[in-house]
């Protein structure tokens, strides 16, 4: 199936400092990426779509100031939490789904981002 | 929008029985359900996954039933292994156009040898 990378796989910050987490699909273009954050024992709640070559659709209670999308290109979105807190410490994952399996609903998942703000 | 809910949030099975996790969803348009197996610190992985034209999908231990008139989908799990311990989520996708997936709060599955 279709692949999705993410880099870095973990990263520990310092409070106040931003942090970019990037979203990759290896064999296949994704118009679409989606984000994800995942508390400890709780579900993946989305945070934002991603639209490459136009602006990021954020769900409601996300700021968009403070997690900043960019899909310049059809197998890339980055997403960069700005002036990180501890409270933004969690699992990032993107996922996407490939336009070129038709007929198929299916999103492939990113390995996730470990954020851990100090 | 779309809200989904999943129950039970654990559950323990013997190896070898059966288990069955249940959901249900608020919008009517929604036509997509996957289940997803998660593993500690891992992404999610898709193990079955059924459209709303089809009322039952099935692939080797792994069975989903969908009830459109209701808004409730199940997943099936029989002949249990221990391997089969994770955390599962439904999820719901509203329509074709927009990919975007709801998902349950999860259910941790445990199977005891």
């Amino acid at each position: 199936g279709a692949v999705v990378s993410q880099h870095p796989s973990w990263v520990i910050c310092k409070s106040g400092t931003s942090v970019k987490i990037e979203c990759r699909s290896l064999d296949f273009q994704a118009t679409t990426m989606f984000w994800y954050r995942q508390f400890p024992k709780q579900s993946l709640m989305l945070m934002a779509t991603s639209n490459e070559g136009s602006k990021a659709t954020y769900e409601q209670g996300v700021e968009k100031d403070k997690f900043l999308i960019n899909h310049a290109s059809l197998t890339l979105s980055t997403l960069t939490v700005t002036s990180a807190h501890p409270e933004d410490s969690s699992f990032y994952i993107c996922s996407a789904r490939d336009p070129g399996l038709a007929g198929r609903n299916e999103q492939f998942f990113g390995p996730g981002t470990r954020l851990t703000v100090l | 929008g779309e809200n989904v809910e999943q129950h039970p949030s654990t559950l323990s099975v013997q190896e070898g029985d059966s288990a069955v996790i249940k959901c249900t969803y608020s919008d009517s348009a929604s036509n997509y359900f996957p289940w997803y197996k998660q593993e500690l610190g891992k992404r999610p992985q898709l193990i079955i996954d059924i459209r709303s034209n089809v009322g039952e999908k099935k692939d080797q231990r792994i069975a989903v039933t969908l009830n459109k008139t209701a808004k409730h989908f199940s997943l099936h799990i029989t002949e249990t292994q221990p391997e089969d311990s994770a955390v599962y989520f439904c999820a719901a996708q509203l329509n074709f156009g927009n990919e975007k997936l709801t998902f349950g709060t999860g259910t941790r599955l445990t199977i005891i040898p």
